[in-house]
């Protein structure tokens, strides 16, 4: 098993560009998340699915857009790429409530 | 505001000795809270968790204390080894929901 795979795994861009981070996991779980690391901030919500077919905002919202295309893939969109934007963003899983989350290994993006 | 606080941004202890991260909470709606390591460009991995209906959860070297009055959670790893080096993220879930917020981590360097 893979897990929580995510791609790219580097990305710069230039301020105004859009791309669509990818995530697939493989373990059969309903909940997906998307987060953001920032220096100091610890790990912050964007978005989240706790079903296929659902997503609500998290705490860091703006900005972003998302899609749970299946149970397997969960989509983080720029549609407008900001200097603020420059993060590492994490995918995740779980089977729920109570259960763990696993991770993804990130993806590095800086926005010129 | 943050609602789960690490007010130590680094730890740093030699092996053998016994390791303490602390991590603070201001939301009295968090039932579940949870411990993550993160080495560096790596995800996070689950560690430990605990329910607010216990006040210890133990697993091998690492042991979770929830002191609920307090709104204190403290992760202790004895005894303490190179490999533990790592940044700690200590996370809380309110009631339903299996949204996690995260505190902003302790890097922990375990010295020979």
């Amino acid at each position: 098993n893979a897990g929580v795979t995510q791609t790219p795994k580097f990305q710069v861009l230039k301020t105004g560009q859009s791309m669509t981070l990818q995530c697939a996991q493989d373990m059969n779980h309903n909940s997906m998340y998307w987060y953001r690391q920032d220096p100091g901030m610890g790990l912050r919500l964007i978005y989240y699915s706790a079903s296929e077919g659902t997503t609500d905002k998290g705490e860091v919202p703006n900005g972003y857009n998302v899609s749970r295309l299946n149970k397997r893939e969960f989509s983080l969109r720029l549609e407008s790429a900001a200097p603020s934007q420059t993060s590492v963003y994490f995918c995740a899983s779980s089977e729920g409530r109570h259960n763990e989350q696993f991770f993804g290994p990130g993806t590095r993006l800086t926005v010129l | 505001d943050q609602q789960v606080k690490q007010n130590s941004p680094s730890l740093s202890v030699q092996e053998g000795r016994i390791s303490i991260l602390n991590c603070d909470y201001t939301n009295s709606m968090f039932d579940y809270f949870l411990w993550y390591k993160k080495y560096p460009a790596e995800g996070p991995t689950f560690l430990i968790s605990i329910s607010s209906i216990k006040d210890k959860n133990e697993d091998g070297r690492f042991t979770v204390f929830l002191n609920k009055s307090a709104k204190h959670l403290s992760l202790h790893i004895v005894p303490s080894q190179p490999g533990d080096s790592a940044v700690y993220f200590c996370a809380a879930s309110a009631l339903n929901t299996d949204k996690l917020i995260f505190g902003t981590g302790t890097r922990l360097q375990v010295f020979p």
